[in-house]
């Protein structure tokens, strides 16, 4: 079946502006996560849902930061007034939910904020 | 607070030859540890996870982890490694801790060269 996919697979933006972030996961997963992966670094937790609601938002680093998932199926993870430290790769995973529930990972969405 | 550590930034093994990229965690409960691959320009790629019964767990590609809760390790192994498995690997352990929701932590990841 289709996986996690993530749109745009690239974005570059100017200092200050406005992205949006999409990620579609798999069909059924209620569980959905954005991670943040910097150059040389692993993955950083930003947020999760289960369902439409954030369960647990604790990564995400400031107040430019914003997410949701009104309908339990597509995210959009939103950044305000961006900064050139918000460049990375920005990824999704969906999973079951449940303690032994394996993530599965989109291709990522690499933002440059020139 | 839960962690992982991958001590070896990079590991370099003839094609053939056995392979194993090392994991170390720290939890303050039952562990719940997992494997990934990153090919350059793609996102991660589930390869194992270890969540309760045999130390020994099989995944994909013929790659195998053995979890170690005496040293708390968790490593990854392949009896004869090919070129095509030249990636970068993340090391993972669950977050159910601290009221959060079952992230996960990673290590900063260790790159595989696999020369022929």
């Amino acid at each position: 079946g289709a996986g996690v996919s993530q749109t745009p697979s690239n974005k570059v933006t100017e200092k200050g502006k406005y992205v949006e972030l999409r990620c579609d996961p798999i069909s059924g997963h209620t569980a959905l996560y954005w991670y943040r992966q910097s150059l040389g670094q692993g993955p950083e937790f930003l947020i999760y849902f289960q369902g439409t609601g954030a369960a647990d938002d604790s990564g995400l680093p400031n107040d430019r930061f914003f997410a949701v998932r009104p309908e339990g199926s597509v995210s959009t993870l939103k950044i305000q007034r961006t900064e050139r430290g918000d460049s990375a790769v920005y990824l999704c995973a969906s999973s079951l939910p449940g303690q032994g529930g394996t993530q599965y990972f989109g291709p990522g969405t690499r933002l440059t904020v020139l | 607070a839960q962690s992982v550590a991958q001590p070896e930034d990079q590991v370099n093994v003839a094609e053939g030859n056995p392979l194993t990229v090392k994991c170390t965690y720290s939890v303050s409960g039952n562990p719940y540890l997992f494997w990934y691959v990153q090919y350059p320009n793609r996102g991660l790629q589930f390869l194992l996870k270890y969540i309760t019964g045999d130390n020994l767990v099989k995944g994909s590609y013929g790659f195998e982890a053995e979890f170690n809760k005496s040293q708390t390790s968790f490593h990854l192994k392949k009896p004869s490694a090919l070129v095509s498995d030249s990636a970068l690997y993340f090391c993972a352990v669950r977050d159910w801790d601290g009221g959060s929701q079952g992230n996960l932590i990673f290590g900063k990841g260790t790159k595989l060269s696999v020369k022929p």
